[in-house]
């Protein structure tokens, strides 16, 4: 099973708002990954965590907070964010953080925000 | 760190003929070449990867090589059908500092003509 599940599929908030993104995987995966792409543009990475810790932030805005519950779940935190961050929140997941393995895309969440 | 150059940005076949993509990198400690395919509004798949080890891997219609010498990699698809076009990534990861992250290719959209 080489599944990585996200909800919810689309969601749209306005710069008020306060939303959740969240990211489950039962591969045993010890690193997850936030990209977010923007149409016809690669993935760009924002977070990386490693064992349940985040290992990496990408100078993102701090409206953008992730959060590692456990070693299956990721979630992505919003709060007031700007009509450029409408764009797609990939979920990915490996089975460590380095090294020539392979990483896998959840289905991603569309988010516009208004 | 690494750098990532995927030509060309599209490409046009016509059904049943091969469709040839190449990326080049920069860094030398890079020891992981994997190949997304993503279909419009979908998630990249992963549709194959090779390891520096290794020169050449093919999967039923798909193959890559990979020439280290030159820092190069190839994605060959042979005996295209309409389902093969998508924008498909080339990506590289470094077995050096930082090898946390893919770095992905702008992308090529290819389009198979029926």
């Amino acid at each position: 099973d080489t599944e990585v599940t996200q909800t919810p599929k689309h969601l749209v908030m306005g710069m008020t708002n306060k939303k959740s993104l969240k990211c489950e995987q039962h591969m045993g995966h010890r690193a997850m990954y936030w990209y977010k792409q923007k149409a016809k543009k690669p993935p760009e990475l924002m977070f990386v965590y490693s064992y349940e810790k985040l290992s990496i932030n990408e100078s993102v805005p701090s409206r953008f907070s992730p959060e590692c519950p456990n070693s299956s779940l990721l979630n992505l935190h919003l709060h007031a964010l700007q009509p450029e961050d409408s764009a797609l929140y990939l979920c990915a997941s490996s089975p460590q953080d380095r090294g020539a393995y392979e990483q896998y895309f959840g289905p991603g969440t569309r988010l516009t925000v208004t | 760190g690494e750098n990532v150059e995927q030509h060309p940005s599209t490409l046009s076949v016509q059904e049943g003929d091969s469709a040839v993509i190449k990326c080049t990198y920069s860094d030398s400690a890079s020891n992981y070449f994997p190949w997304y395919k993503q279909e419009l509004g979908k998630r990249p798949q992963l549709i194959i990867d090779i390891r520096s080890n290794v020169g050449e891997k093919k999967d039923q219609r798909i193959a890559v090589t990979l020439n280290k010498t030159a820092k190069h990699f190839s994605l060959h698809i042979t005996e295209t059908q309409p389902e093969d076009s998508a924008v498909y990534f080339c990506a590289a990861r470094s077995s050096g500092a930082g090898s946390y992250q893919l770095t992905f290719g702008k992308g090529t959209k290819l389009s198979v003509i029926p």
